[in-house]
């Protein structure tokens, strides 16, 4: 079967860094995104990684390794608007996005 | 602004009473999605449409259906609403069909069966 795993919540202070990950196990593999979606709202799209390697887009940074299944996205310099679900999902070889349950992601002052 | 439009944000329906969704797009995208979320589930894809081709996934129910009349409007039909449809509903539009086509995601409606 076709799984996204992520951990279902973590909670971080204003100003510090956190790092979500995300594994999968899909039928093949054609690019990985992430989205941020906050409490009641549609998610919104933060980045996508096909190859091997950081990409780095202002405090959010995605991280992806395909021999390992494996995903992070990394936000530094938290603010409090940061509290939302991050959503990992992976486009498998029948071009099927499989979406995580996501991460919600709580900011205490 | 270019966006996707989803009316009404908030829809309450009795059991069994039908109800239809509305989504449209000024984004003259092709792709036009419907996803339907469940509090801390992730967004189940029930249908899909490149242009006027019709995707149904292999396990949405008999129970809903989709019509998309022009390239801007979607509209997803749930004939007999059960306790278990309540959910969030959304809308979404990508420019193609593949990996490196990112899916813009209207406002939602979320979905209330009495």
């Amino acid at each position: 079967g076709q799984n996204i795993d992520q951990p279902t919540e973590m909670t971080a202070t204003e100003g510090a860094i956190v790092q979500i990950n995300c594994t999968y196990q899909t039928s093949g593999f054609n690019g990985l995104f992430w989205y941020q979606q906050h409490a009641g709202e549609a998610p919104t799209f933060l980045s996508y990684n096909v190859l091997d390697g950081l990409e780095e887009k202002g405090r959010f940074s995605s991280f992806l390794s395909r021999s390992k299944g494996y995903s992070y996205l990394l936000l530094k310099e938290l603010q409090m608007k940061d509290s939302a679900s991050y959503l990992c999902a992976v486009f498998d070889s029948n071009y099927q996005l499989i979406w995580g349950a996501g991460t919600k992601l709580i900011i205490k002052p | 602004d270019a966006m996707v439009i989803q009316n009404p944000r908030y829809q309450v329906t009795q059991f069994g009473k039908p109800v239809t969704l509305s989504c449209s797009q000024t984004l003259n995208h092709n792709v036009m999605y419907w996803y339907q979320q469940k509090s801390s589930q992730a967004p189940k894809l029930l249908f899909h449409y490149y242009d006027k081709d019709f995707n149904n996934e292999a396990d949405t129910p008999d129970n809903f259906q989709s019509r998309r009349p022009n390239t801007s409007f979607c509209f997803l039909d749930i004939r007999s609403p059960g306790l278990g449809d309540a959910a969030m509903y959304l809308c979404a539009t990508s420019s193609g069909q593949g990996p490196s086509y990112e899916q813009y995601f209207g406002p939602g409606t979320r979905l209330t069966v009495t």
